[in-house]
């Protein structure tokens, strides 16, 4: 059972549609992180947010935290071919543990 | 590139066997992750290290151990590796183990084949 649940599982949209990514928990985070997976390599930090509320933006993509620090939601406006890739939300809780959901495969097609 | 280095990049080695995978964490960062990754069950955390002292256990087997060295390095032992074993190991470090803040960053990875 995993602590974090992403939604959907696997998402498919045209280029220059706009997607939502879900990551939802019973706990209670200090810090939630976004990652973005491509095939073969590791895990590549997008965002770390902190703060219940806390809303960040880096640029086409806008990272929300709950109030509750127990659940988050990642935006892509406009989406493009090269934001496909597997997106992962991890949770850090106060006895050291980073865990992860199980990913978001999200495909962008040209 | 993360910083992060794990060698070696792939594995292949029969049912039994054991094996050894190494990660040299960031310059400066004093944590270290082990993960696993298969296609059915995600990116599992197995243990974690902080200053050479475990910190946080995960869903590690009796089978596999792992050991921070005093340079920071750390050490992941797979023994009586079974099929079943197959996966992606990532390493990860940060430089503090505690909450708000402290981001991973992640190696390439060790991709195992047990035959």
């Amino acid at each position: 059972t995993q602590l974090l649940e992403q939604s959907p599982q696997f998402l498919s949209i045209q280029e220059g549609e706009n997607l939502t990514v879900y990551c939802n928990s019973s706990s209670v985070f200090s810090s939630l992180q976004w990652y973005r997976q491509e095939p073969g390599e590791g895990p590549v930090l997008l965002v770390t947010v902190v703060t219940g509320g806390e809303v960040k933006k880096l640029k086409r993509l806008t990272f929300q935290f709950g109030d509750a620090r127990k659940d988050s939601s990642l935006h892509i406006t406009a989406a493009q071919p090269g934001d496909t890739g597997l997106y992962l939300c991890a949770g850090r809780s106060n006895d050291y543990k980073l865990s992860f959901g199980a990913g978001t495969t999200v495909t962008v097609r040209a | 590139d993360s910083g992060v280095t794990q060698t070696p990049k792939h594995l292949i080695t029969a049912t039994g066997q054991r094996v050894t995978l190494r990660c040299s964490p960031r310059s400066g960062d004093l944590s270290v992750y082990w993960y696993q990754q298969s296609l059915d069950q995600g990116l599992q955390f197995l243990i974690q290290y902080y200053n050479g002292e475990e910190r946080a256990k995960g869903n590690i087997l009796e089978r596999f151990s792992a050991q921070q060295f005093p340079d920071l390095h750390s050490e992941l032992n797979l023994s009586s590796l079974e099929l079943g074993d197959s996966a992606l190991y990532f390493c990860a470090s940060s430089w503090q183990p505690t909450s708000q803040g402290a981001e991973a960053f992640f190696g390439q990875g060790t991709r195992l084949t047990v035959v």
